[in-house]
């Protein structure tokens, strides 16, 4: 079965830190992964996505993601956080011969000042 | 350009109600999707349309009906809800899909959602 995971609900971070929001992914063949970020009451925002290529993939916002195959991870990391990156962000997974994105729970991250 | 439109920002209705959920796309995408998603969830697919031809519905009861009138446009009709089908109704649009050519890595872009309450 296609899946992901984000095993934390809420992530706490004070700004400046460097932020870190996990996902790992079950995906038969190469799967084409993504990050999304939704602000209250909004839709979600496209981050970046891994295809193939590099395993470091930059994004918006000076958000970037490290896909790992052998831990089939792609986790979300900025080096240095700002409240304003306090949104809820999924991970998502489109498996290959599909038109389905396949998101995971959220995680809620919170920056403090 | 990435933006994806939806009108009403905000809908009321009552279970016998009939109404409607707009969206819009001018990225010449030819690939567009109703999502619902509930408070703290991720959002569930409902529909595809590709190419104006619904492509996917995951099994959704009947009372909400999709239609594709142009490649610009995708419509929700509402009919007969209930108070569960409260939720944030999303729209998606990608450039195409297809599953050659690596189509399946095409971005989906949303749009900022209707706010559905039904009474």
């Amino acid at each position: 079965a296609q899946s992901v995971a984000q095993p934390e609900d809420q992530v706490n971070v004070a700004e400046g830190n460097p932020l870190t929001v996990k996902c790992t992914y079950s995906v038969s063949g190469n799967p084409y992964l993504f990050w999304y970020v939704q602000y209250p009451n909004r839709g979600l925002q496209f981050l970046l996505k891994y295809i193939t290529g590099d395993n470091l993939v930059k994004g918006s916002y000076g958000f970037e993601a490290e896909f790992n195959k052998s831990q089939t991870s792609f986790h979300l990391k900025k080096p240095s956080a700002l409240v304003s990156d306090s949104a809820l962000y999924f991970c998502a997974v489109r498996p290959p011969n599909t038109d389905k994105l396949i998101f995971g729970t959220g995680t809620r991250l919170q920056v403090f000042p | 350009d990435t933006e994806v439109t939806q009108t009403p920002k905000h809908l009321v209705m009552g279970m016998t109600n009939k109404k409607s959920l707009k969206c819009e796309q001018h990225m010449g995408h030819r690939a567009m999707y109703w999502y619902k998603q509930k408070a703290k969830k991720p959002p569930e697919l409902m529909f595809v349309y590709s190419y104006e031809k619904l492509s996917i519905n995951e099994s959704v009861p009947s009372r909400f009906s999709p239609e594709c009138p142009n490649s610009s446009l995708l419509n929700l009709h509402l009919h007969a809800l209930q108070p569960e089908d409260s939720a944030l109704y999303l729209c998606a649009s990608s450039p195409g899909v297809g599953l050659a050519g690596g189509r399946a890595t095409d971005t989906q872009y949303f749009g900022p959602g209707t706010r559905l309450t039904v009474l």
